[in-house]
């Protein structure tokens, strides 16, 4: 089992429509990245949290620690939010210097 | 700020050469870490230098290493280069020694062994 899953794999959808991403993980964590990466390569750091809920305009974070479980929602999507998203818990103790990446969640939204 | 800059942005190598990537970490920070990203993957975390010291170092052969300058930019050196090494090299740079706030990344170098 990947230390790291995340669900759905690929996402369509229409513009407008409230997007959820969900991640779960396996390993004791000290904070949860979501990351968000164009074609081509270049990421994007979107959130940093190690409890509750945190939200940057149409974007919003939470986690559950106790169930090891985070989500990403999108509000109003538009097409210019297409990208991969990714979940990156970091480990805790000795290893909080180490991102875990999940394969990520491709996000296409049409006009 | 001029962000987190990586040279070169594509690159092309033989299986059994050497390569020196580059990373110029963002103005303020003193931690790099390296990540390679193969294709339809997550990235994997190579390792990470913090104040020019290696502090943290993922599942890599040590034909994978580094450097971390007083400058605080950094280098990953791959020798006796495989195919499978073919793949994007990321570097994200932050402050303290752990991703935190404001961890940025750098835009890749491409790597394709051939």
């Amino acid at each position: 089992k990947n230390e790291v899953e995340q669900s759905p794999q690929n996402l369509t959808a229409q513009e407008g429509e409230f997007i959820t991403i969900n991640c779960s993980y396996s390993v004791g964590i000290s904070a949860l990245h979501w990351l968000q990466q164009h074609p081509g390569g270049g990421i994007v750091s979107l959130f940093m949290l190690s409890s509750g809920k945190k939200k940057h305009g149409r974007l919003i974070a939470t986690i559950n620690i106790q169930e090891k479980h985070s989500s990403l929602h999108i509000t109003a999507s538009h097409p210019r939010d297409s990208a991969v998203y990714i979940c990156a818990p970091q480990g805790s103790g000795g290893s909080n210097y180490k991102l875990t990446f999940g394969k990520g969640t491709l996000l296409t939204v049409n006009p | 700020e001029t962000g987190v800059t990586q040279s070169p942005t594509h690159l092309i190598k033989t299986r059994g050469q050497q390569v020196t990537l580059r990373c110029s970490s963002q103005s303020g920070h003193n931690t790099v870490s390296w990540y390679q990203q193969a294709l339809g993957q997550g990235p994997q975390f190579i390792f990470q230098y913090y104040r020019e010291e290696e502090n943290g170092r993922g599942n890599f052969p040590p034909r994978f290493s580094g450097l971390q300058f007083p400058n605080y930019s950094s280098e990953l050196n791959v020798n006796a280069l495989e195919l499978d090494d073919s793949a994007l090299y990321l570097c994200a740079s932050s402050l303290g020694g752990t991703p935190g706030p404001g961890y940025t990344f750098g835009s890749g170098t491409r790597l394709t062994v051939v």
